[in-house]
């Protein structure tokens, strides 16, 4: 069955502070992983998308990599406007749609 | 201009009741898709459509019932509704079911938020 856990759940950083948001994945037969960006009450807004061990993306202050069995999105001096929550979702050969994790929320304070 | 818009944003209903909620797209997808996302923000699949036909339906209760009556809309038709079935349900399109790179990537609404008292 396939699973996606993200770490961690929660994260607070000051304006400035770099960090990094990691996906664990287990799939069978990985057809793309997804990373989204959800702001509170609204819908999830496409980041990247990330095909082959070794590919990396970037867009602004944020940098996604991808290995076999994880996925990290790098934040490099990071604002408040980057607060949201990130999610993650690998589509997998065998399934039907995006299987999300639960993400993780970052608040980012100036 | 919106590419994936649902209607309406809020519902506030009775237990019982019977609610639908519209979606549609601008993108000239093939595909569509409903998501629940429950008070733990957990968001997951509810249904598939491509080219108006149903190709995903995860396990949901037989109340909820997907409707597309053409490529760029897909409404969801919730019926005896329950406690439990208060989350924000989103939609989403791609352009392709099943697609090779970019044709994979999935556009959402800003979803319609239930709440059943």
């Amino acid at each position: 069955e396939d699973q996606v856990t993200q770490s961690p759940e929660a994260l607070r950083l000051q304006e400035g502070e770099s960090s990094s948001l990691n996906c664990s994945y287990t799939v069978s037969g990985l057809r793309g992983l997804f990373w989204y960006r959800q702001d509170p009450g609204k819908g999830p807004e496409f980041l990247f998308t990330l095909y082959s061990a070794g590919e990396e993306k970037e867009k602004e202050r944020l940098k996604a990599t991808l290995t076999k069995k994880e996925s990290f999105l790098h934040i490099t001096a990071p604002k408040p406007e980057d607060s949201a929550t990130y999610l993650c979702a690998p589509n997998s050969n065998s399934g039907y749609a995006l299987n999300f994790g639960k993400g993780t929320s970052l608040l980012v304070t100036p | 201009d919106t590419a994936v818009s649902q209607t309406p944003k809020y519902l506030v209903t009775q237990m019982g009741n019977d609610k639908s909620i519209k979606c549609e797209q601008n993108l000239g997808h093939d595909t569509m898709y409903w998501y629940k996302q429950d008070s733990k923000k957990f968001l997951k699949i509810m249904f598939s459509y491509n080219n108006k036909e149903l190709i995903i339906n995860e396990t949901v209760p037989n109340r909820f019932s997907p409707k597309s009556p053409d490529k760029a809309h897909l409404n969801l038709h919730i019926n005896s509704l329950e406690l439990g079935d208060s989350a924000v349900y989103f939609c989403a399109s791609s352009q392709e079911w099943r697609g090779r790179g970019p044709t994979d990537t999935q556009y959402f609404g800003p979803g319609t938020r239930l709440t059943v008292l």
